[in-house]
């Protein structure tokens, strides 16, 4: 039973291009997160949602639309694809937000490729 | 200043060595001190947290908290080549902050040889 999942896990995909990348959680959690990791392997947060609220939104190109249509999914559409955006993309869950010790829950991550 | 300062190594050691992961903070908010560890080609999962000060043990892991000189530890005691992989530090403040989410370090890269 897969606690956080992720689709499609890898993605190769021209610029210029438009995509999605779907996420679910079955944890029961009210908080969902977006992370981009680098080849460098820094893991850098990108947006969360609490509850469906948006309460997280770090310096992100606006080419960058999170949604989350339900407290168990949260979908990261990414417009006009550019190289730079390759990357692993990361979701991830908590109980609830708001620091504290919350275990963060991590998906298997999706590898984009920008050609 | 970044929030959190962690060397990215790479740190390559042989089994059976004691390995010493390290981090640097600079936000005094911070009272949750977290170690995950992400294997190649998957995501970070929590592997100990510590609250505040202190030391906890967790079969051959340790994690260590100096709140004062701001710098947190992992301990890996014989190592083996099953904890070869990337170790990340994670902290946030306490629930109901403001800052309320996790601050990572730029995570090490461990490898243990046999």
């Amino acid at each position: 039973d897969t606690a956080v999942s992720q689709t499609p896990k890898y993605l190769v995909t021209q610029m210029g291009n438009d995509k999605s990348i779907k996420c679910e959680q079955n944890l029961g959690h009210d908080t969902m997160y977006w992370y981009k990791q680098d080849s460098k392997k820094f893991l850098k947060i990108m947006f969360s949602y609490n509850n469906k609220e948006l309460i997280i939104n770090e310096t992100v190109p606006n080419r960058f639309s999170p949604k989350s249509p339900d407290k168990a999914h949260l979908n990261l559409h990414i417009n006009s694809l550019e190289l730079g955006d390759s990357a692993v993309y990361f979701c991830a869950s908590s109980q609830q937000w708001g620091g504290g010790s919350d275990e963060q829950f991590f998906g298997p991550g999706t590898r984009l490729t920008v050609l | 200043q970044k929030e959190v300062e962690q060397d990215p190594g790479p740190l390559s050691v042989p089994e059976g060595a004691i390995v010493s992961l390290n981090c640097t903070y600079s936000n005094s908010a911070f009272q949750y001190f977290m170690w995950y560890r992400q294997y190649s080609r998957k995501g970070p999962e929590l592997l100990m947290y510590t609250y505040s000060s202190g030391n906890k043990e967790d079969g051959r892991f340790t994690a260590q908290v100096d709140k004062s000189s701001k710098y947190i530890s992992l301990f890996i005691r014989d190592s083996q080549p099953s904890d070869s992989a990337t170790y990340l530090c994670a902290m946030t403040p306490p629930r109901g902050s403001t800052l309320g989410r996790l601050y990572f370090g730029r995570g090490t890269q461990l490898t243990v040889w046999p």
